[in-house]
């Protein structure tokens, strides 16, 4: 395995439902990524962190909240969804930002209902 | 905008026979390309990298070429096997300044025994 680790594997969840999305990364990197990746479409980066503080925010809607507690955990607070929202959230880790060297998840498959 | 795309969506191999997938990008600033192996219910993983200051690069068993001239990427797999099945896509990355990467929307590559 990669070493990024992703829980839950399958979630889900009603329109009006709270749920959290959790990464761990065991690889000692300190820079960690969110992305959707929905059917058809390339992936599309949602926010990055570096050494636990957020860079970048691609103008996500704010029913996504992601928080970085230290550099080995990543969640995506998830609440009020919409049936589009369905998708896979993969998670990545690389060293210092290093887009090219990033290592990804197996992923979250959400389905919003 | 620029966009990164692939020319099918699917494609059929027989088992030990070569196969390519290609890709085209649109971003003439674009100084590093990644293509990416997804199998199923996995994250993507890295494969192999090319800087635009080469046109080739081998790997175990897989080949990029680089035509810079008409923007186009190609993935060669030799004698393909079943492990080999999986959805390929290609990123790339824009000239220094901005280290993001754009992702394709991917071919699957569907091995037959």
């Amino acid at each position: 395995e990669t070493g990024v680790t992703q829980t839950p594997r399958h979630l889900v969840m009603g329109m009006t439902n709270k749920k959290s999305l959790k990464c761990e990364q065991h690889l000692g990197h300190n820079a960690m990524y969110w992305y959707k990746q929905s059917a058809k479409k390339p992936l599309e980066l949602m926010f990055v962190y570096s050494l636990e503080e957020r860079v970048e925010n691609n103008s996500v809607p704010s029913r996504f909240s992601p928080e970085c507690p230290n550099s080995s955990h990543l969640f995506l607070h998830l609440h009020t969804l919409q049936p589009e929202d369905s998708a896979l959230y993969l998670c990545a880790s690389s060293q210092e930002q290093a887009y090219y060297e990033q290592y990804f998840g197996p992923g979250t498959r959400l389905t919003v209902t | 905008g620029e966009s990164v795309g692939l020319h099918l969506p699917t494609l059929s191999v027989q088992e030990g026979d070569n196969s390519i997938i290609n890709c085209a990008y649109s971003n003439s600033a674009s100084d590093y390309f990644i293509w990416y192996k997804q199998e199923s219910g996995k994250g993507p993983q890295f494969i192999i990298d090319i800087r635009s200051n080469m046109d080739k690069r081998q790997g175990q068993r897989v080949t990029v070429l680089l035509n810079k001239t008409v923007k186009h990427l190609s993935l060669q797999i030799a004698a393909t096997q079943p492990g080999d099945s999986a959805v390929y896509f290609c990123a790339e990355r824009e000239n220094f300044g901005n280290e993001k990467l754009t992702f394709g929307t991917g071919t699957r590559l569907t091995i037959i025994p």
